[in-house]
């Protein structure tokens, strides 16, 4: 079966600007969760959703923020770009939410530099 | 969620066994050891998950102490595409335990010919 998409794969932005990623799940996948990935800080969460509603969410500023449709596919957002964004962002689906035991399968992730 | 202690780096003969330790000494009993892998550029791959149990599948094996403070993952014939960072985490299942999820450093493996 196909597994996570993620879109676009590399992308450029300058500061001050925003983005848009996104995230399509593993058909059948309700659980959609998304990562920020830097050399420093390691893999951290960002946030969850499930069945269209965030379900968690983590250490991060409210210039990230997010949404799922009705299909699962997610898309998460990034307003007034620092250069510390600069990373890779990864989401992960699974079939139940991500504070229990499923598997997570994770996406090739988007790379965004911030200039 | 416990934090995770990895060593940095490790090398592996091919076609050797290879073992890679985690401490997570503050893991609490409703918290499963994970086992994730990511080769460069790729995101990570779920390898093998348990909760005290020593577990085996297709991929490796887990082997978690007593007091399940330590575990190994065991790559029982290590290959060249083995080669990748293996992250240890603990992932509880309590409401909000996903806030904390993280992935540390990991362990880089690299498999020599």
């Amino acid at each position: 079966k196909a597994g996570v998409t993620q879109t676009p794969r590399y992308l450029i932005k300058t500061r001050g600007q925003q983005v848009t990623l996104s995230c399509s799940p593993i058909s059948g996948h309700r659980s959609v969760s998304w990562y920020q990935q830097t050399p420093g800080q390691g893999l951290q969460f960002l946030f969850e959703y499930f069945s269209e509603t965030q379900r968690n969410k983590g250490n991060f500023p409210g210039r990230f923020s997010g949404r799922q449709f009705s299909n699962s596919r997610s898309e998460m957002n990034v307003s007034t770009l620092e250069l510390g964004d600069s990373a890779l962002y990864l989401c992960a689906s699974s079939l139940v939410r991500v504070d229990s035991t499923g598997e997570l399968f994770f996406g090739e992730g988007s790379r965004l530099t911030v200039l | 969620d416990a934090k995770t202690t990895q060593p940095p780096s490790m090398d592996c003969a091919e076609g050797r066994a290879a073992n890679l330790p985690c401490n997570h000494s503050t893991i609490s009993g409703n918290e499963y050891v994970y086992w994730y892998r990511q080769i460069h550029s790729q995101g990570p791959q779920y390898i093998i998950h348990g909760l005290k149990n020593n577990e085996t599948n297709e991929m490796a094996s887990l082997i978690i102490t007593e007091d399940r403070k330590s575990s190994t993952l065991i790559l029982p014939h290590a290959t060249l595409r083995d080669t990748a960072v293996y992250y240890c985490i603990v992932r509880g299942i309590s409401s909000g335990s996903a806030r904390q999820l993280t992935f540390g450093s990991g362990t880089q493996l690299t498999v020599l010919p």
